[in-house]
């Protein structure tokens, strides 16, 4: 069983922190890690989609690395504000999968202080 | 901008009942989805359409059936409603070409309770 792992599951930070949090998924048969941010009673929305090993992405002060050949991704918030607060997804895509599945982690649920 | 629409946002059925979620998406996507978010689990993949008049099971299936009406329109069914369906359902559509590196949009989901 294909297993994507995130963590912290939550995080507390004061307005102005930087900060970051990992994704872990299996470095065999990677095809593409999809980063979202998922705000309270809205829709989750794409950050980024990563397919090549040492890929980095950014988007405004949010911005994502890549390991494929360990297996994991980190997304780091410079100077958090209070708009940031929310839940990031990671979802992990592998050869081999069915057309459909991208496989997601349970987030971790970032909560940002003024 | 519409994108994907889910209705309806919200039921309370009682244990037994069938329903519908209907979801449409503007966007010319090929492939559409359905997840379903449980406390403590990831996003669960229910049933997919990888394109027009084509659907397959996902990791959850069991419970459901799914009709890919055309091409923007993909509805989700319970056919008897068991408590363990208590759950938030998102549908979700990618275009076509980007099997996997597409990003997934999103509706803004269905709460759905069963009693």
């Amino acid at each position: 069983i294909l297993n994507v792992e995130q963590s912290p599951q939550s995080l507390h930070v004061q307005e102005g922190d930087s900060t970051n949090f990992t994704c872990s998924f299996p470095s065999s048969n990677f095809y593409a890690l999809h980063w979202y941010r998922w705000e309270t009673a809205k829709s989750p929305e794409a950050l980024f989609v990563m397919t090549l090993n040492g890929d980095e992405k950014k988007k405004g002060r949010i911005s994502a690395t890549l390991n494929t050949k360990e297996g994991y991704s980190y997304l780091y918030i410079k100077g958090s504000q209070p708009e940031d607060s929310a839940t990031y997804l990671c979802a992990f895509a592998h050869y081999g999968g069915s057309q459909g599945n991208l496989i997601f982690g349970k987030g971790t649920k970032l909560s940002v202080k003024p | 901008n519409a994108g994907v629409t889910q209705t309806p946002k919200f039921q309370v059925l009682k244990t037994g009942q069938s329903m519908t979620l209907q979801c449409a998406q503007d966007m010319n996507h090929n492939s559409m989805y359905w997840y379903r978010q449980d406390p403590g689990m990831g996003l669960r993949l229910i049933y997919y359409s990888a394109s027009e008049g084509t659907t397959d099971k996902g990791e959850v299936p069991n419970g459901y059936n799914v009709s890919r009406l055309n091409k923007r329109e993909f509805s989700l069914r319970l056919e008897s409603a068991a408590p363990s369906q208590t759950s938030v359902y998102f549908c979700a559509s990618r275009s076509t070409g980007a099997r996997y590196t597409g990003e997934l949009f999103f509706g803004e989901g269905s709460r759905l309770t069963v009693l």
